[in-house]
């Protein structure tokens, strides 16, 4: 079994300040990685995802994660906030065990809360 | 093109009545999946149909819920008798086969009382 750990539910930043939402997961397989964004009222939005590669992904709305395997982690960050990013930040992985099974795990969310 | 739709928005009912919620995934999409939210706690994983059969049903709660995909498209939850634990969001998400990003629909918000 898969668990993702966000090790903070809320996150209060100043507008144009950098921001670092945590994630670390445990798999016994490997995993793909994601990161989803749900703005009030509307349904969740991929942000990033990692399948191989290149562990530094880049995302929409200039936010950037980092694929740590040694550490379990995928880290999201922005150099700088706008208010406009707002919102519930989720982490989730895909275990890549055998069978067809693709069913999202997720963290319990960051809310990101950024102030003028 | 259409996103993934959940209806209705939202939903109260009373503790022992039966609520129906629809998902219409996205056009051609033959992966669709459930998830729900339960206060403020992480969104887990009910089931996952592929096409019209149920490919892993492993997350379901309890036999109150009943999920049905006639004909491979459009998708119902089915919850009765509804428990007061049953509130919370459930969000539909549909994929094409072999792909990995899952596309959600809003949510609906379910208030037993």
């Amino acid at each position: 079994a898969q668990s993702v750990t966000q090790l903070d539910s809320q996150v209060p930043v100043f507008e144009e300040a950098p921001v670092e939402l945590r994630c670390n997961y445990s798999s016994s397989v490997s995993v793909y990685l994601f990161w989803y964004v749900q703005y009030p009222n509307q349904g969740l939005q991929l942000l990033l995802k990692y399948l191989s590669g290149s562990t530094l992904v880049k995302g929409i709305n200039g936010f950037e994660a980092e694929f740590n395997k040694s550490q379990t982690s995928f880290h999201l960050r922005k150099p700088s906030v706008h208010i406009s990013d707002t919102a519930e930040y989720f982490c989730a992985v895909i275990a890549l065990s055998s069978g067809s099974a693709r069913q999202l795990t997720f963290g319990s969310g960051t809310q990101l809360t950024v102030l003028p | 093109e259409a996103g993934v739709t959940q209806f209705p928005s939202h939903s109260v009912i009373e503790k022992g009545q039966t609520v129906t919620l629809r998902c219409d995934p996205i056009s051609g999409h033959d992966n669709l999946y459930w998830y729900r939210r339960v206060m403020g706690k992480e969104i887990k994983f009910l089931l996952h149909f592929v096409k019209e059969s149920k490919q892993d049903e492993s997350g379901m709660p309890n036999n109150r819920f009943l999920a049905e995909r006639t004909g491979g498209t459009y998708s119902t939850l089915k919850v009765q008798p509804a428990e007061l634990e049953d509130s919370g969001v459930y969000f539909c998400a549909s994929s094409p086969l072999g792909y990995n990003e899952q596309f959600f629909g809003p949510g609906t918000r379910l208030t037993v009382l």
